[in-house]
């Protein structure tokens, strides 16, 4: 079984700031995707950014890009220029090649983003 | 918003009642999931459907069960209900069952059970 573990339960951060979310997955598979949510507090679960496993570059979407370190089995989420906006809950998500389309996921990090 | 619609937004029930939550997926989209939020457990795979196919389990309970209508819209279907399934739900949806869909979600059911 897949496990995903996000060893930050809160950060913060200053506004225009940036800050780097953690992401550690545990899987035998060789393929698979990796995903990041976020959650504000509306309770809306948002895609932020995903990426492929066999894919070596790394993911990018305006200010949010992540450092993936397969070997590592890391996923890190950093997010550059933080607004107000970026407050939220951040989830880690590992989805394998193989299982259903079933969506593993962290426990989350709560970000707050300071004026 | 992802295009996915969930009703309704909130469900205030008591134990032993059933409750129907429904999913509508976005315009095109032939996959349906359901997720469980719960403050213990974590956000958890339920369930996944394609095309009125169920394609995958993940940790449902027995009370619970699901289908996905020909309009591709699902229900989720909670019985015996007790006050750990407070929690809330979300469904999402794919254009398809392939693993490189990605999975869009909908404004979640949020369920109290007294």
């Amino acid at each position: 079984a897949q496990t995903v573990t996000q060893s930050q339960p809160e950060m913060s951060v200053q506004e225009a700031e940036t800050v780097t979310l953690s992401c550690t997955y545990d899987t035998s598979e060789s393929n698979y995707y990796l995903f990041w949510y976020k959650q504000p507090p509306s309770r809306q679960m948002i895609l932020v950014i995903r990426q492929e496993a066999y894919k070596q570059q790394n993911a990018t979407e305006n200010r949010f890009s992540v450092n993936f370190q397969k070997a590592a089995k890391s996923f890190s989420l950093k997010i550059s220029d933080s607004q107000l906006g970026d407050t939220a809950m951040y989830f880690c998500a590992f989805m394998p090649n193989n299982a259903g389309n079933m969506l593993t996921f962290g426990g989350g990090t709560r970000l707050m983003v300071k004026p | 918003d992802s295009g996915v619609t969930q009703t309704p937004k909130h469900l205030i029930t008591a134990t032993g009642q059933r409750v129907t939550l429904r999913c509508s997926p976005r315009s095109g989209d032939l996959s349906v999931y359901w997720y469980q939020q719960s403050l213990d457990q974590g956000l958890q795979f339920l369930i996944h459907y394609y095309n009125g196919e169920e394609r995958a389990k993940g940790n449902i309970l027995e009370r619970f069960s699901a289908q996905q209508f020909p309009d591709l819209h699902s229900e989720l279907n909670l019985s015996s209900l007790e006050l750990g399934d407070s929690a809330l739900y979300f469904c999402a949806s794919s254009v398809a069952s392939g693993v490189q869909e990605t999975q869009y979600f909908g404004p979640g059911t949020r369920l109290l059970v007294l």
